[in-house]
């Protein structure tokens, strides 16, 4: 069974902190990897990774991949309020048709 | 602007009473899913659309039944809501399968009595 496990499950830090968030997982036959982020409601796209060691960047927030220990991370600098929310991480794997698996999800907290 | 909107936001309603939740994209994606949220469990897919007339079974269908007639649109049928049911529903699509990134509706919260 395919297992997307995400840690810490939540983080309090104050604004300018630099977080980290982990997602490791077990697939069989794995394509890719996503983050999103999920405020109050939708969850919205961040980074969809499929090759190791290409870091992805979108202003404070990047993202890299490690297909041989088979985890991604999530570094977010220079934290902001506006960055609290849920970090979901999900893969998808060849096998599973063209489903996502998606972890328990990470809730972070920046305090002003 | 390029939405997907789901319907309604919040129900409240009782155990057998057939329900049907509403999704609609107006982005011409190909491919549509739902989820369920659960705390603890994070989001489980029910069922997905790889287009008109194609659904297929996620990793929690059983209680669920959808519909893909039409490109823009595919509802989540309970035909005998049940209280394990209730739970946070989430809509998305994207333009062809998983190698585009999903937009998720806002989400229907649904409590089963």
């Amino acid at each position: 069974e395919d297992k997307v496990v995400q840690s810490p499950l939540s983080l309090v830090v104050h604004e300018g902190d630099t977080v980290t968030l982990n997602c490791s997982y077990e697939v069989t036959n794995f394509r890719s990897l996503l983050w999103y982020k999920q405020e109050k409601k939708a969850p919205t796209f961040l980074f969809m990774l499929t090759s190791s060691g290409i870091e992805k960047k979108s202003g404070r927030l990047s993202s890299i991949l490690d297909k041989k220990e088979l985890f991604s991370i999530l570094n977010i600098t220079a934290t902001q309020t506006g960055d609290s929310a849920v970090y979901l991480c999900a893969v998808e794997a060849r096998d599973a048709g063209n489903m996502l698996t998606f972890g328990g999800g990470t809730r972070l907290m920046v305090k002003p | 602007e390029a939405q997907v909107t789901q319907n309604p936001r919040y129900l409240i309603t009782v155990t057998g009473k057939k329900l049907t939740v509403t999704c609609s994209q107006n982005m011409n994606h190909e491919y549509m899913s739902w989820y369920r949220q659960d705390p603890g469990l994070g989001l489980r897919q029910i069922y997905y659309s790889m287009n008109v007339e194609v659904t297929d079974k996620g990793d929690v269908p059983e209680g669920y039944k959808v519909s893909r007639k039409e490109k823009r649109n595919f509802p989540l049928i309970l035909e005998s809501p049940s209280p394990n049911q209730t739970s946070l529903y989430f809509c998305a699509s994207s333009y062809r399968g998983l190698n585009y990134p999903q937009h998720f509706g806002d989400g229907t919260r649904l409590s089963i009595l």
